[in-house]
């Protein structure tokens, strides 16, 4: 049972334009929430994070936004680069600040930003 | 960089054979984890530690077993490697703020 879920298993954007990343899940204690990127043959890099009691996070031209009612986060990230062509993983922690800080994976979305 | 190292980076290995990789930090952190990354099913936890000699299993820890002797060390062992365990396997540290995990660069291991 995949308690997070990436849809969309690839996506492609024109440099300059926005890409949209979107993640659901199924679990209400999640509470704490994450996007990596990861490059090939590289471990995952951690991104930008939110935590349930916000609905948008900003980090320059990455925004996570967090819909609680509809269990969906997505990932806004303005504008799109070539450097941004990666596999990006959406993570949820259903203990935030817990002793274990179990993280739980979506399958990865694979962005391609085109010149 | 949070000063993990994985070794080996590479390894074949025989269906059958014992496989230990290891786990390396410089930043003494008390919490570290093993992943593996299967196409398909992202990455899935295998077994964790919150210090030294304390571990616990994570979803896919049947087949592995863990150690943790020293702080800045964790390692992974497949007791008997079989084909299903082909994967690329990351250890992760645990940040001081809040929930962010931080990588190792990875293992990939083939069992032929």
């Amino acid at each position: 049972d995949q308690q997070v879920k990436q849809n969309s298993p690839s996506l492609s954007v024109q440099e300059g334009r926005i890409s949209i990343l979107n993640c659901d899940y199924t679990n209400s204690m999640f509470d704490y929430f994450l996007w990596y990127k990861k490059y090939p043959a590289e471990g995952p890099t951690f991104l930008i994070s939110i935590s349930s009691i916000k609905d948008k996070n900003e980090d320059g031209r990455f925004t996570v936004f967090l819909n609680k009612s509809a269990k969906h986060l997505s990932l806004h990230i303005v504008p799109s680069q070539p450097g941004d062509s990666a596999v990006y993983f959406c993570a949820a922690s259903p203990n935030y600040g817990g002793a274990t800080n179990k993280l739980i994976f979506g399958t990865g979305t694979l962005l391609a930003v085109q010149p | 960089d949070a000063g993990i190292t994985q070794s080996p980076r590479h390894k074949v290995t025989e269906t059958g054979t014992p496989v230990t990789l290891r786990c390396h930090q410089t930043e003494n952190h008390r919490y570290m984890y093993w992943y593996r990354q299967d196409p398909g099913h992202g990455l899935r936890l295998i077994h964790y530690s919150y210090g030294v000699k304390d571990t616990d299993k994570g979803e896919v820890s049947d087949g592995y077993s863990v150690s943790r002797s020293k702080t800045e060390d964790f390692l992974l062992t497949l007791e008997s490697a079989t084909s299903s365990q082909t994967s690329v396997y990351f250890c992760a540290i645990r940040g001081l703020a809040n929930n962010e995990q931080f990588f190792g660069p990875g293992t990939r291991l083939t069992v032929l």
